[in-house]
């Protein structure tokens, strides 16, 4: 199985901070990646996807990035609404791996 | 709009059996693949498997399979995750999820089901 390590697990900033999180894969795989966000007692919503694109409706201060086993999510400008939990999750052959996610937290 | 509701919340206790439901409003419920995660509290996210409903084509995660049962019926527009035997260590939300394609993660997600098994 292709295991997925986040880093860091837990992330403090500020409002207008500009946040990176990184998700390494055990091997490649290209660029089958996903960016969720989860808030407390709700369902994760789906950010990015194929490694850097947008989906719909989600605000452009999102974006992703990388390749192969680096991957980077970043928040150009962080906003009240942005603090919650990130999970990246990975794609290949018909197996899924979420990493264990990053906490974004008020500084 | 594109919905996925799930079943409502469950207490059981060891050694039961309990069957949880996705029904998709909205669009073609046989075009896209269905998942399911399990959240344990305070937990992270974790893939279980996946059900295409057009002919139950199913895959198990490792750490699922032969531990619970997926299943669809086209017909009521709705998946299935099923436990014969319910343990402790199931307590979890669960949720049921839908693949934008193959490749390209789970866009649409139900509310969660909460599980609660006592010993």
């Amino acid at each position: 199985d292709i295991q997925m390590t986040q880093s860091p697990s837990t992330l403090s900033a500020s409002v207008g901070d500009r946040v990176t999180i990184t998700c390494r894969a055990s091997q490649s795989i290209s660029t089958w990646l996903a960016w969720y966000q989860q808030k407390p007692g709700k369902a994760p919503m789906l950010l990015i996807y194929k490694a850097s694109s947008l989906k719909s409706g989600v605000p452009s201060r999102f974006s992703g990035s990388g390749s192969a086993t680096e991957f980077t999510l970043t928040i150009s400008s962080l906003q009240p609404d942005d603090f919650a939990t990130y999970y990246c999750q990975q794609y290949n052959s018909y197996s899924w791996t979420f990493g264990q996610g990053t906490k974004v937290e008020i500084k | 709009e594109v919905q996925l509701v799930q079943s409502g919340a469950e207490v059981k206790k060891s050694g039961e059996s309990l069957k949880i439901s996705c029904k998709n409003f909205g669009d073609s419920f046989t075009n896209y693949w269905i998942g399911w995660v399990r959240q344990m509290p305070g937990k992270g996210l974790e893939w279980m498997g996946i059900i295409w409903p057009d002919d139950s084509d199913t895959r198990y995660s490792p750490s699922f399979q032969g531990q619970v049962t997926m299943s669809a019926d086209k017909s009521v527009n709705t998946a299935y995750l099923r436990w014969s035997s319910l343990k402790a260590s199931d307590t979890a939300m669960y949720y049921c999820a839908r693949l934008l394609s193959i490749s390209d993660g789970f866009d649409i997600w139900g509310q969660g089901t909460m599980v609660t098994v006592s010993s």
